[in-house]
């Protein structure tokens, strides 16, 4: 069985600060890895996926995240938060060749302070 | 195109009552799945399609049917609504089982009084 632990439910920032959002994963096979943003009362964003290429992913809104098989980890940064990052964010696993089938984090809920 | 489109926005039922959740999606997508998001639960997995007549359960399907008859259709059904099944319910779909994105709708809001 898979599952996904984010760090933190809720993180604050300041704008211009590092953004780090921390996910771990637990998966018997060879994983996916994605991360979602989602916006207040609306559906899920695609941010950025891990599908066994590359370790180091960039996605959009110069959010990136690494995958480290070492440490089971595939932690979302920006290296300068903006306001219009506030959302609440979620990392999820899938088996290769199942993304249809997700298995979410408990989400984290980024706050950017002026 | 319209890409994963979801009716109704908000719901109000009373226990027990029925109501099917509608899903539509206009990108000739073989993999559609319905998810319930929970605050604090992050989505959860209610049942999955790979294609037209296929579908199988994910990991909370207890009190919903679902159905694929075509490739742009996945409705869920509630068949005797409880409280427990308030949550915001979204659906998604995906063109390919390996590393395409899933697309998700904006969600249906629902409340069981």
């Amino acid at each position: 069985a898979q599952s996904v632990t984010q760090l933190g439910s809720h993180v604050s920032v300041s704008e211009g600060a590092l953004v780090l959002l921390r996910c771990n994963y637990s998966s018997s096979v060879p994983p996916y890895l994605f991360w979602y943003v989602q916006y207040p009362n609306q559906g899920l964003q695609l941010l950025l996926k891990y599908t066994s290429a590359a370790t180091l992913v960039k996605g959009i809104n110069g959010f990136e995240a690494e995958f480290k098989k070492s440490e089971t980890s595939f932690h979302l940064t920006k290296p300068s938060a903006h306001m219009s990052d506030a959302a609440e964010y979620f990392c999820a696993v899938s088996d290769q060749g199942s993304n249809y089938k997700l298995t979410f984090g408990k989400g984290t809920l980024l706050t950017v302070n002026p | 195109n319209a890409g994963v489109t979801q009716t109704p926005k908000f719901q109000v039922l009373k226990t027990g009552q029925s109501m099917t959740l509608q899903c539509a999606q206009d990108m000739n997508h073989e993999y559609m799945s319905w998810y319930r998001q929970d605050p604090g639960m992050g989505l959860r997995l209610i049942h999955y399609s790979v294609g037209a007549g296929i579908t199988d359960q994910g990991e909370v399907p207890n009190g919903y049917n679902v159905s694929r008859s075509t490739t742009e259709d996945f409705p869920l059904r509630l068949l005797s609504a409880a409280p427990s099944q308030t949550s915001v319910y979204f659906c998604a779909s995906t063109g390919s089982a390996g590393n395409n994105e899933q697309f998700f709708g904006p969600g249906t809001r629902l409340t069981v009084l």
